[in-house]
């Protein structure tokens, strides 16, 4: 079956600092990856929506000099938080979707990032 | 505004019961999943419907993209069912689908 596994499960990392985290299709081609914020009492916040071999499309209010998204193959993503604060914690999920005919999308279990 | 209104945002049932989630749209959607957050915070995909109705187990789910709305319904509700569900609605956007999701029902079953 479609399984994405991301890693790492939880993370800390000091203000200010930078933290990769990455997500890993297995059985499917990844050909979209779409990266979400969930952040404290929020729902899950559309951060970018990768294309493997084309452009990366950010959503309003996130950048890639904040967010820098690498989506270099098939079956592979990664993503930093760059100069990390306070208001960036919280759960980060990475869905892959297969560009099938009628393709879901699987996500992973997210990475937890705390800063401090 | 939010382009997907889950509702109820909370949910009591007792063992044995049923009852219905719904998301509305404020747009046409191209299709609709369904989730439930498990216990490890892993989002298990229950249901994936680009039109009509889909049924596994107790639950059944409906998605109506003229009338802007999708279901999730829950009968017998048992235990293990207790959890956060989520609805992401997928937009078209530069030839790809976009998942938007709902805010979250938390579901709670007692005995």
């Amino acid at each position: 079956g479609a399984l994405v596994y991301q890693y790492p499960r939880r993370t800390i990392c000091k203000s200010g600092t930078s933290m990769r985290m990455e997500c890993q299709a297995v059985g499917f081609q990844a050909t979209s990856v779409a990266w979400y914020r969930q952040s404290p009492q929020k729902t899950f916040e559309l951060i970018a929506l990768s294309t493997v071999n084309s452009a990366i499309k950010y959503e309003q209010n996130f950048t890639q000099e904040k967010f820098p998204i690498s989506h270099p193959n098939l079956s592979f993503s990664s993503m930093t938080v760059l100069n990390a604060y306070l208001e960036d914690r919280g759960l980060y999920l990475c869905g892959a979707r297969d560009h099938g005919a009628n393709s879901d999308y699987t996500f992973g279990s997210g990475t937890r990032l705390l800063v401090i | 505004g939010d382009q997907v209104e889950q509702s109820p945002s909370a949910l009591s049932l007792h063992e044995g019961t049923g009852s219905a989630l719904r998301c509305n749209f404020t747009t046409t959607m191209r299709a609709v999943q369904w989730f439930r957050k498990n216990s490890r915070g892993s989002l298990i995909n229950l249901f994936y419907l680009a039109s009509g109705t889909k049924e596994n187990g107790r639950l059944k789910s409906a998605f109506d993209s003229k009338e802007r709305y999708s279901t999730l319904h829950i009968r017998d509700a048992q235990l293990e069912d207790s959890g956060t569900y989520f609805c992401a609605a997928l937009v078209t956007s530069g030839g790809n689908y976009k998942p938007t999701f709902g805010k979250g029902t938390s579901l709670v079953v007692h005995p």
